[in-house]
């Protein structure tokens, strides 16, 4: 089995200022690990994903995460955020073989304040 | 165009109505998904299909069902729908072999009276 924790359901920043979201996870096997972004009214799109190689994955609007194996961590960041940030964050595990099954954590909402 | 379309955007039925949900993708992926999404909760699997003759439960399929017309169709039907399924529900693609990276459609927001 796999799960995800994001300990912080919302994260309010200043603009310009830089933010991390958390993200651990557990599980039994090896895992892919991403991030996704949901704008409001919106579905959710990738933001970056870790496979394998480097731990420091770098993704889209200027977001990077680093994969730590022995903290089972994935945290998000980005070092000055813009308003157009606004939104919510998920991370999510994939398991590496076959099935491939995805689960997604309950979300962070970053609110960039002007 | 989008790659993955879902319709309605927007719903409001009573409860004990049929509804059907529609999903149709482009972009040539056998995996298909469908989620809901409430407050606080996340996403939860409701029901996977990994091609048109291989379809599962996920985690929380009760009073749901499903049906992948063609590889590019997969429709979500709430048989007789209840308040508590009240929610945004997403369709995803990928294909095998991408390594659970997954495609959403814009959502489908359900309202049951």
């Amino acid at each position: 089995a796999q799960s995800v924790t994001q300990l912080d359901s919302q994260v309010p920043v200043f603009e310009e200022a830089p933010v991390e979201l958390r993200c651990n996870y557990s599980s039994s096997v090896s895992v892919y690990l991403f991030w996704y972004v949901q704008y409001p009214n919106q579905g959710l799109q990738l933001l970056l994903k870790y496979l394998s190689g480097s731990t420091l994955v770098k993704g889209i609007n200027g977001f990077e995460a680093e994969f730590n194996k022995s903290q089972t961590s994935f945290h998000l960041r980005k070092p000055s955020v813009h308003i157009s940030d606004t939104a919510e964050y998920f991370c999510a595990v994939s398991d590496s073989g076959g099935y491939q099954k995805v689960t997604f954590g309950t979300g962070t909402k970053l609110q960039v304040i002007p | 165009d989008a790659d993955v379309t879902q319709t309605p955007r927007n719903r409001i039925t009573k409860t004990g109505k049929r509804i059907m949900l529609e999903c149709s993708q482009t972009k040539g992926h056998d995996r298909m998904y469908w989620y809901r999404q409430d407050p606080g909760l996340g996403l939860q699997l409701i029901y996977y299909s990994f091609d048109v003759k291989d379809i599962n439960k996920g985690e929380i399929s009760d009073g749901y069902s499903v049906s992948r017309q063609a590889q590019a169709k997969f429709s979500l039907s709430l048989e007789s729908a209840i308040p508590n399924q009240t929610a945004l529900y997403f369709c995803a693609t990928t294909r095998t072999g991408e390594a659970g990276t997954q495609y959403f459609g814009p959502g489908t927001r359900l309202t049951v009276l």
